[in-house]
């Protein structure tokens, strides 16, 4: 069984601050895990991936996340906010095994940035 | 390259009806994977497809059910609809199954269930 936990529902952050938003996962099998974002009324992109190679993992527009096994942790972060990075992000579990290719959730945080 | 597309991109049934989404993925892509995306629930599982076959399936009743095209199209069909069934309902391809493979999303069909 594969679940994910996203720590904080919503996060608020001034433009030019740090970003962390934090996400727990549970796997049986060594998961390949993802950031997604979801824009207001847009489909879901994606940030970044980790499939077991290097496990600081750089994404696009300048988010990061690290992968922690013994903590069970695929922490986002970014250095500087920007306006624009205002929307829900998801950490997701990929698990393989008889999941195959069946992506898990975490229930989302939404992601303020105050100018 | 296009991205995924679906259709249509919003529906208003009654409680009872059935209906029909299309997903159109990326072209090269293989594997079609569905997804019901509600604000109580957040984003479920419903199914995935290789080759015109059903390789996994969420935790969903027999009302939802799909398909997948010798050219990789995939259709979902929900029967006798519930007011429960109103979701944002995704569609996301990758070039083949299995793990480490990125999915990529189309912009939804937005269901609404009267």
């Amino acid at each position: 069984a594969q679940s994910v936990t996203q720590l904080d529902s919503h996060v608020s952050v001034s433009e030019g601050t740090p970003v962390l938003l934090r996400c727990n996962y549970s796997s049986s099998y060594s998961p390949s895990l993802f950031w997604y974002v979801q824009h207001p009324n847009k489909g879901l992109q994606l940030l970044l991936k980790y499939t077991s190679a290097a496990t600081l993992v750089k994404g696009i527009n300048g988010f990061e996340a690290e992968f922690k096994k013994s903590e069970t942790s695929f922490h986002l972060t970014k250095p500087s906010a920007h306006m624009s990075d205002a929307a829900e992000y998801f950490c997701v579990v990929q698990a393989g095994g008889t999941s195959y290719g069946k992506l898990t959730f975490g229930q989302g945080t939404i992601l303020t940035v105050h100018p | 390259k296009a991205g995924v597309t679906q259709t249509p991109r919003y529906l208003i049934k009654t409680r009872g009806q059935q209906v029909t989404l299309s997903c159109s993925p990326i072209s090269g892509h293989r594997s079609v994977s569905w997804y019901q995306q509600t604000p109580g629930q957040g984003l479920q599982f419903l199914f995935e497809y290789f080759s015109e076959t059903q390789r996994n399936k969420g935790n969903f009743p027999g009302r939802f059910s799909g398909r997948q095209f010798s050219n990789s199209r995939s259709e979902m069909n929900v029967s006798t609809l519930e007011l429960g069934d109103s979701a944002l309902y995704l569609c996301a391809s990758s070039f083949t199954a299995g793990t480490g493979n990125e999915q990529f999303f189309g912009p939804g069909t937005r269901l609404t269930v009267l």
